[in-house]
């Protein structure tokens, strides 16, 4: 079975703080990504990434950056966080078959900015 | 714009119920999934979609794709069905590897 894990399900943090949230797939899988969930939003695209070092931005990097330096971990920085980044973050993991993208989620990560 | 549209947006039902959640879409796909979300946040896939209708248990998929749209139905609703229901889409192959979501639709089954 894939498996997607991130290294929090609960985060408080304050305003201005430099927070990390980290995800780690087992099947090799090329493309990774960042989701954030709000109410009424649905899942909107931060940035995702279809290789070692490779980035793309999503519809919504503004305050965000990633980083991959390991094809199984891909990482999102909020470099200074602010109160309209609390939110429900999710990590997933892709790969081509068939001709068909199938992606995997992590658990999430719920955010609490003060 | 929404690439994804569904409806409706939120549904309580009576345990027992048939269930129907609608999915529109206006880009060329290569499939289309439901996804299930619990509270606690896990997201996990129901049904890859292409063409046609899929069963799984007491859950139904079917898709159009002339008329770009698919239908999710439970049939006998059962408390425990209770979650966000997703509809989500990739594009044709060759477009790129991004997908786009729905909103979801949060269905309550009351005992």
């Amino acid at each position: 079975d894939v498996k997607v894990t991130q290294s929090s399900r609960y985060l408080v943090k304050r305003t201005g703080e430099k927070v990390f949230l980290e995800c780690v797939q087992d099947m090799d899988h090329e493309n990774m990504f960042w989701y954030r969930q709000d109410p009424g939003l649905g899942l909107r695209l931060i940035y995702f990434s279809y290789d070692v070092k490779m980035k793309e931005k999503g519809d919504i990097p503004e305050g965000y950056s990633v980083s991959r330096e390991k094809k199984e971990r891909f990482s999102l920085i909020l470099e200074s966080a602010s109160t309209n980044q609390t939110s429900m973050y999710l990590c997933a993991s892709s790969l081509w078959r068939g001709g068909v993208n199938t992606q995997y989620f992590g658990p999430g990560t719920r955010l609490t900015v003060l | 714009k929404n690439e994804v549209e569904q409806s409706p947006q939120n549904l309580t039902a009576q345990e027992g119920e048939f269930i129907t959640i609608n999915c529109s879409y206006s880009v060329g796909i290569s499939a289309l999934h439901w996804l299930q979300q619990h509270p606690g946040g896990g997201i996990v896939s129901l049904f890859m979609l292409s063409s046609g209708k899929k069963k799984h248990g007491r859950l139904i998929a079917t898709i159009n794709i002339q008329e770009k749209h698919s239908s999710l139905h439970i049939t006998a609703s059962h408390p425990r069905d209770s979650a966000v229901y997703i509809c989500a889409v990739t594009q044709e192959a060759n477009t790129g590897n991004q997908f786009y979501f729905g909103t979801g639709t949060s269905l309550t089954v009351i005992p």
